[in-house]
């Protein structure tokens, strides 16, 4: 059971290039979300998914698109990065019953944009 | 939405003493209360929780009380370790999933 992973975990873009932020569970957590960690701002929902099929933006939305073809995954495409885009991102997932339990999360991916 | 407002933003204690992080909520129907740690260059980790329903909840030397009247919570860490230095996040939700946390503490526990 390897919770949840992100890849890569490291990764430098120029400023206009895009590419996307993989993310995946092996716990059948029916929620899943990206957050962007930055210095004294702690953790800033970014997208969020209840299901598969189903996805509604968070605080800080912008320049970020998500899906979720498949209950195990959740990948996070940057349309056109920006260095406001650098970051620590995380990924979480938990289950989705009803009841509000545990989120757990990713081991990160830190991103710069130059 | 949501807005949690976390306090201090870091706090050094002697080993051995007691450490107190505190959190204001604005949404009265958040009901739901998790604190998170961060070891440097790690991923968050849950370490307590507490539900709207529960005024105080203790596990071993963390605590974490409620107050949904004034809508604060705290952390209450005791007989603090040196592996107890890390970032600490509250965060609260109001039953939709999403989780709105704090800017984090930062705890250095001096030996």
């Amino acid at each position: 059971n390897a919770g949840v992973t992100q890849t890569p975990k490291f990764q430098v873009l120029k400023t206009g290039q895009s590419m996307t932020l993989q993310c995946a569970q092996d716990m059948n957590h029916e929620y899943m979300s990206w957050y962007r960690q930055d210095p004294g701002m702690g953790l800033r929902l970014i997208h969020y998914s209840v299901g598969a099929g189903i996805t509604d933006q968070g605080e800080v939305p912008n320049g970020y698109n998500v899906s979720r073809s498949t209950t195990e995954d959740f990948p996070l495409r940057l349309l056109s990065a920006a260095p406001s885009q650098t970051s620590v991102y995380f990924c979480a997932s938990s289950p989705g019953t009803g009841v509000r339990t545990e989120a757990f999360f990713g081991q990160g991916t830190r991103l710069t944009v130059v | 939405g949501e807005n949690v407002e976390q306090h201090p933003s870091t706090l050094s204690v002697q080993e051995g003493d007691s450490a107190v992080i505190k959190c204001t909520y604005s949404d009265s129907a958040s009901n739901y209360f998790p604190w998170y740690k961060q070891e440097l260059g790690k991923r968050p980790q849950l370490i307590i929780d507490i539900r709207s329903n529960v005024g105080e909840k203790k596990d071993q030397r963390i605590a974490v009380t409620l107050n949904k009247t004034a809508k604060h919570f705290s952390l209450h860490i005791t007989e603090t370790q040196p592996e107890d230095s890390a970032v600490y996040f509250c965060a609260a939700s109001a039953g939709d999933y999403k989780l709105s946390f704090g800017a984090g503490t930062t705890v250095t526990v001096r030996a």
